[in-house]
């Protein structure tokens, strides 16, 4: 099984509605990131969370809210989607006591805004 | 900030080596990541450098000048399954540990 889930992997939705990603995780680590990825601009971070009472914003929050709800559930919220929210969305984690804290990345949702 | 530059894309032919460079300006320096990503899934890890020097790991291994600022990533015995995007990932100061990503650089083996 995955250790790090996320849902849905693909979702079209419309301008102006409100979406959850959601992000689980097995590997039991503490910090859990989001980021987007768009063509020609690599991996940005949205937010991150240190542990369950620790959000933090990333360089490119605005439009984003997300929730810790445990230590295994990291969920991305839109607010109110707008097209050029359309990207490839990433969760990870990372363990401080690993290698150099390198971080284990979900499979991906596609998101497109119409 | 952090200023992370790698080439867009390159392409080598199987069988063959090519060396894949990372230059970054950050304040401060806590260590830098590559990660491949095969198109359309997630980064995996590949290596993590702290410290000058080379560390090899299989036909992968990766460089790091920290007084110049500069890395590199060289894949020996190229085969086709290594076509993919390769991302230097650099963790500045601070102490947050968060790495930023540069965008990538496209690999296309062909035979």
């Amino acid at each position: 099984d995955a250790d790090v889930t996320q849902t849905p992997r693909n979702r079209i939705t419309k301008t102006g509605k409100r979406i959850m990603l959601e992000c689980s995780q097995t590997k039991g680590h503490d910090r859990m990131y989001w980021y987007r990825q768009d063509p020609g601009l690599g991996l940005r971070l949205i937010y991150y969370s240190f542990d369950v009472k620790d959000i933090n914003k990333g360089e490119i929050s605005d439009g984003y809210s997300v929730s810790r709800q445990a230590q295994a559930k990291f969920s991305l919220s839109l607010e109110s989607a707008i097209p050029n929210q359309t990207a490839l969305y990433f969760c990870a984690t990372s363990d401080p006591t690993g290698n150099g804290h390198e971080q284990y990345f979900g499979p991906g949702t596609r998101l497109t805004v119409t | 900030g952090q200023n992370i530059d790698q080439p867009t894309e390159m392409t080598a032919t199987e069988g063959a080596i090519v060396q894949i460079n990372c230059t970054y300006q950050t304040s401060g320096f806590n260590g830098l990541f590559w990660y491949q990503q095969h198109a359309g899934e997630a980064p995996t890890f590949l290596s993590y450098n702290v410290l000058d020097g080379l560390e090899e790991k299989g036909r992968f291994s990766s460089f790091l000048s920290r007084s110049k600022g500069y890395s590199y990533l060289l894949l020996k015995e190229l085969q086709m399954k290594d076509s993919a995007s390769y991302l230097c990932a650099v963790r500045g100061g601070g102490g947050s540990y968060i790495p930023t990503f540069g965008r990538g650089t496209s690999l296309i083996v062909h035979p």
